[in-house]
């Protein structure tokens, strides 16, 4: 099946830094999406790319869907301690399916 | 803001019972789809389910698994007969159509958390 490697697996950073992550696949996606995960609580979306080459922000979230449409990254900018949790990116194919990646752990430093 | 329900938050189940976990979609949505989270693992996709039928399955769908709509807001997971293996949790997703709106993303539930004893 399709497999999705996020990296890094955890970060922990002090607040105040940026934070960059980084998904590849060796499969085309249509959509690229980045979701977040609370403990306990469901993927909230925080971005949804559609086209390659795209660039989109939310807030201090920005996130590229890459030209090959292979890969994505997300960054935040100026960490705040309710950053923390587990990031996942997630292709979306012709099927509709979500392939998710293995998640990025942030912790944040007060 | 419109969200995916899901119940129970927590379903404990003796091996070889059968279980249902339930999931009322956003309302205007028509494409519902089940994932699973093992603890400390990613999220997988296990089936989606259009127009009344299911549109795709994972190997981890195997046939101790169905899904159902029995009415016009629920949307069920049923297990049939349980395994140790199947304790995770269970994310239920709703997405508005396909068509014009195909690359709409999926809105997740927040799960409901099944152990298997």
């Amino acid at each position: 099946g399709q497999q999705l490697n996020q990296s890094p697996q955890s970060m922990f950073i002090q607040e105040g830094e940026d934070v960059s992550m980084n998904c590849t696949s060796s499969s085309i996606f249509n959509t690229w999406l980045w979701y977040k995960q609370d403990p306990g609580e469901g993927p909230v979306l925080l971005i949804a790319l559609y086209k390659a080459g795209e660039l989109t922000s939310n807030g201090r979230l920005t996130a590229q869907f890459g030209i090959t449409r292979k890969d994505s990254f997300l960054n935040i900018s100026a960490s705040i301690p309710s950053d923390v949790g587990i990031y996942f990116c997630a292709g979306q194919d012709a099927g509709n399916m979500l392939t998710f990646g293995g998640g990025t752990r942030l912790m944040v430093k007060p | 803001e419109p969200e995916v329900t899901q119940t129970p938050s927590h379903q404990v189940t003796q091996m070889g019972q059968e279980v249902i976990l339930r999931c009322v979609p956003i309302s205007n949505h028509l494409y519902f789809y089940w994932y699973r989270q093992i603890l400390g693992q990613k999220v997988e996709f296990l089936v989606s389910f259009y127009n009344n039928e299911i549109s795709e399955k994972s190997e981890i769908f195997d046939d101790q698994f169905s899904v159902e709509r029995p009415d016009g807001s629920n949307f069920t997971l049923k297990i049939r007969s349980t395994k140790l293996e199947d304790s995770a949790m269970y994310f239920c997703a709703s997405k508005i159509d396909r068509g014009v709106w195909s690359n709409q993303p999926q809105h997740f539930g927040d799960g409901t958390r099944l152990s298997i004893l």
